[in-house]
């Protein structure tokens, strides 16, 4: 089975704080992921990259960035944590045409 | 711009319903179709992936349908458990994107 590993379940911030949001998968995805979900809003996708070292910005990339220096790592990165980033991050990866795996999330607030 | 709509928002049951939870999208032009499920406080698990050649798939007591011309999909849930309990999203991928548009969900509750 495709795992996707985000390395926090629960992490707690500091505004102003960079914070790093690291997601592993392991089954040679070309595609991964960032998306947060808030209630009410639903998933909405912050950046995504089909190859290592490209990315994509996707509908809600303001006060965030990425790094894919390997393939198999997509890490979300926050520049300088503000308590309206306090949501739960999902990490997926996928590849050609077959779906997404998900990782378990990561609850994210920021104080 | 693609939009999914899941209806109902919230769906309350007792067990051993049937129980049909629906999807709609604006844009016909998909490259497949996938449902999830998500406990609370988790990450997304995949139920079923439908291609836009496909019109149905099946996994164990779920099947899901697709009518691309009407822009619909169904999840199928026969003889519901509680431990069926959960929110139920379908996610959309349009044809020459990488990227999934989501609905909103349904949540599911099965009461015992």
């Amino acid at each position: 089975d495709v795992k996707v590993t985000q390395s926090s379940r629960y992490l707690v911030k500091r505004t102003g704080e960079k914070v790093f949001l690291e997601c592993v998968q392991d089954m040679d995805h070309e595609n991964m992921f960032w998306y947060r979900q808030d209630p009410g809003l639903g998933l909405r996708l912050i950046y995504f990259s089909y190859d290592v070292k490209m990315k994509e910005k996707g509908d809600i990339p303001e006060g965030y960035s990425v790094s894919r220096e390997k393939k198999e790592r997509f890490s979300l990165i926050l520049e300088s944590a503000s308590t309206n980033q306090t949501s739960m991050y999902l990490c997926a990866s996928g590849t050609g045409g077959f779906g997404y795996t998900f990782g378990s999330g990561t609850r994210l607030t920021v104080v | 711009k693609q939009e999914v709509t899941q209806i109902p928002a919230a769906l309350s049951v007792p067990e051993g319903e049937n129980l049909v939870l629906n999807c709609s999208f604006t844009d016909s032009a998909i490259y497949n179709l996938q449902w999830f499920r998500q406990d609370p406080g988790k990450g997304l698990t995949s139920l079923l992936l439908i291609q836009s050649s496909q019109r149905e798939q099946t996994s164990g007591r779920l099947n899901a349908s697709l009518d691309k011309s009407s822009g619909r999909s169904t999840l199928y849930i026969a003889a519901s458990q509680p431990g069926d309990s959960a929110t139920y999203l379908c996610a959309v991928r349009l044809t020459g994107t990488y990227k999934y548009i989501f609905g909103t969900g349904t949540r599911l509750k099965v009461l015992a």
